[in-house]
């Protein structure tokens, strides 16, 4: 059973312009979710996190939107840089403040 | 300031041999977590550990796989028997606390493929 999904295997984008990258969940236990970007033979690297009290996290050029009652968070990138090409991972925490539950992964290209 | 630190990164076994996979988390870091990406998958969590202690093995398969963490040295994960269905890149984190939210801080991963 797949509690984290993104539904996006693939998003290709022109460079300056959004990145949108969606993910939703299914267990109303998660409570803090996080973003981590995986380029090609590296481990997943955090990239910014929210807490389910807040709707919206904002760090640069990332921002994360959540939207509990859909049980739907969305990650924005702008504007887009070819370096933001890599896999994209939504990962959730729920009654355990350790045991992260990944999605399979969006495929980001921003094209030059 | 090294980071996460994993080898093999790459490791090729037959059916049946064992393979060892080794973890050296940051330094002052004390907290281990090791997870695993199948083919097409997002990563699934395996077993958090501290020196010494097993926290959660809630993720390990029931047989073939064990993990430690000892007083000295890194982390192991161990697969005895492998088969090809553990062919999977298997990434170790760490932590400086056991809360810990987004500070897990990842290895590059050790990619296993079994023949």
């Amino acid at each position: 059973d797949q509690q984290v999904k993104q539904n996006s295997p693939s998003l290709s984008v022109q460079e300056g312009r959004i990145s949108i990258l969606n993910c939703d969940y299914t267990n109303s236990m998660f409570d803090y979710f996080l973003w981590y970007k995986k380029y090609p033979a590296e481990g997943p690297t955090f990239l910014i996190s929210i807490s389910s009290i807040k709707d919206k996290n904002e760090d640069g050029r990332f921002t994360v939107f959540l939207n509990k009652s859909a049980k739907h968070l969305s990650l924005h990138i702008v504007p887009s840089q070819p370096g933001d090409s890599a896999v994209y991972f939504c990962a959730a925490i729920g009654d355990s403040n350790y045991k992260l539950t990944f999605g399979k992964g969006t495929l980001l290209t921003v094209n030059p | 300031n090294a980071g996460v630190m994993q080898n093999p990164r790459h490791l090729v076994r037959r059916r049946g041999q064992e393979a060892r996979l080794r973890c050296s988390p940051m330094k002052g870091h004390s907290h281990v977590y090791w997870y695993r990406q199948l083919p097409e998958e997002g990563l699934k969590f395996m077993v958090y550990l501290q020196k010494e202690n097993i926290i959660d093995e809630s993720g390990m398969p029931k047989e073939r796989f064990s993990a430690e963490f000892p007083k000295e040295g890194p982390s192991i994960l161990r697969i005895q028997q492998v088969v090809r269905g553990d062919s999977a890149a298997y990434f170790c984190a760490s932590s400086l606390q056991g809360v810990s939210y987004n500070e897990q801080f990842f290895g590059p991963g050790t990619r296993l493929t079994v023949l």
